[in-house]
């Protein structure tokens, strides 16, 4: 089956730094990939778009300047929270969507973002 | 805006029990729906989806049915196990191409044993 990594699985940085997340889609194209954030107890929000070798769309209240994404290839797209603050700690979750049409949509483990 | 929703936030059975965690939506358009499980600390794994031309489907334990006059979703679960305690989502999508997964809120299903 089709198959999503995120590298780091955890991180935890000081306030101020910036934090790079890598989605990898490993066994498949994916010309779309989609970035989720998750606070707890609550469900996925998205946050953004991305296609491949274009900007990224981000939804409503997402600062773009903040959380800059590339998708850079068919099969890797990043997400970097800059000047990361302790509001932005968080389970960010990463998922992928073939180049085949179809409309599933699958999900990365996700990366717990902790900003002290 | 649309949002998809789910009517209870906790389900709690006894193992071997059906389980039945519905779901309601508001977006007529859409047209695809997919339940996903997530674990603790994970991210969400697909369990089942539905077409709109469909308004049942089954897999291994679980069913989806679909009332696309009340905009109504369910996922059962046939002899739920211990295994199966997780927070369970449905999601919705049109068929536009590049959109994204919207997301309900979630039930928390605890099987005991």
């Amino acid at each position: 089956g089709a198959v999503v990594s995120q590298h780091p699985s955890w991180v935890i940085c000081k306030s101020g730094t910036s934090v790079k997340i890598e989605c990898r889609s490993l066994d498949f194209q994916a010309t779309t990939m989609f970035w989720y954030r998750q606070f707890p107890k609550q469900s996925l929000m998205l946050m953004a778009t991305s296609n491949e070798g274009s900007k990224a769309t981000y939804e409503q209240g997402v600062e773009k300047d903040k959380f800059l994404i590339n998708h850079a290839s068919l099969t890797l797209s990043t997400l970097t929270v800059t000047s990361a603050h302790p509001e932005d700690s968080s389970f960010y979750i990463c998922s992928a969507r073939g180049a085949l049409g179809t409309d599933t949509q699958y999900f990365g483990p996700g990366t717990r973002l902790t900003v002290l | 805006g649309e949002s998809v929703g789910l009517h209870l936030p906790t389900l709690s059975v006894q193992e071997g029990d059906n389980s039945i965690i519905n779901c309601a939506y508001s977006n007529s358009a859409s047209d695809y729906f997919i339940w996903y499980k997530q674990e603790s600390g994970k991210g969400p794994q697909f369990i089942i989806d539905i077409r709109s031309n469909m308004d049942k489907r089954q897999g291994q334990r679980v069913t989806v049915l679909l009332n696309k006059t009340v905009k109504h979703l369910s996922l059962q679960i046939a002899a739920t196990q211990p295994g199966d305690s997780a927070v369970y989502f449905c999601a919705e999508n049109t068929r536009q191409a590049g959109t994204a997964l919207i997301f309900g809120k979630g039930t928390t299903l605890s099987v005991s044993s």
